[in-house]
């Protein structure tokens, strides 16, 4: 595919479950990025991928969230006993000219 | 911590007419970029800004980043219905090496038939 592919577009979990969203990002593209966007909001920050670099982690929210980017390409974003305020939608960034970046169409993440 | 602040937060306006979306900051960043989002997708990349008094035109929309590289504005003229959605502002972290961008909260756009 020629953009940014998450999965799923949307999930329903139970509080306290652990989630895993997948993020595939354009081809060639050495950079990643996570945020969050509450309804009608701004993005939120979540952490950076570039290349080999140590990621930046500075966004997530609390120790239970981590991303991890497998052999420089996929990535995935792992949410460990959801919690209410966790309800969001989750998007994922590439780019091969940070900052400028292409987004997938994110995953509706609901906390029941 | 940089902020942006964008404002108005929300604009529902006649179809023809003029508005001027403002995205203001007391940091400095070393680029600025506008995304417009529609609903259920992600945000598209409109523009980049680097210079300081730098303008860019898209069509019908007008793109200014301040001459301090501290704050930027999106003039659309003659507004359309097809130029509802959540404009975004997002600014490039001066800071160290890293790419991370800091978005503003949005401004929603409703232009109206």
């Amino acid at each position: 595919g020629a953009g940014v592919s998450q999965s799923p577009s949307n999930k329903v979990t139970e509080k306290g479950k652990d989630v895993e969203l997948r993020c595939d990002p354009i081809s060639g593209h050495t950079a990643l990025y996570w945020y969050r966007q509450s309804l009608g909001q701004g993005l939120e920050f979540l952490i950076y991928f570039q290349g080999n670099s140590a990621p930046d982690k500075s966004g997530l929210p609390s120790d239970r969230f981590s991303a991890e980017r497998t052999g420089g390409s996929v990535s995935t974003l792992t949410i460990q006993r959801t919690q209410q305020e966790d309800s969001a939608v989750y998007l994922c960034a590439s780019s091969l000219n940070p900052p400028e970046a292409f987004f997938g169409q994110g995953t509706r993440l609901t906390v029941v | 911590t940089q902020l942006l602040e964008q404002s108005p937060q929300f604009l529902s306006i006649q179809e023809g007419e003029n508005l001027t979306v403002y995205c203001n900051s007391s940091s400095v960043f070393s680029s600025l970029q506008w995304y417009r989002q529609e609903p259920g997708e992600g945000p598209v990349l409109l523009v980049t800004v680097v210079t300081g008094g730098e303008v860019k035109k898209l069509k019908r929309l007008t793109f200014q980043f301040g001459d301090a590289r501290k704050d930027s504005s999106l003039h659309i003229t003659a507004a359309q219905p097809g130029d509802t959605g959540l404009y975004l502002c997002a600014g490039a972290s001066n800071a160290g090496n890293t790419g991370k961008l800091i978005f503003g909260q949005g401004t929603t756009l409703q232009v109206k038939p």
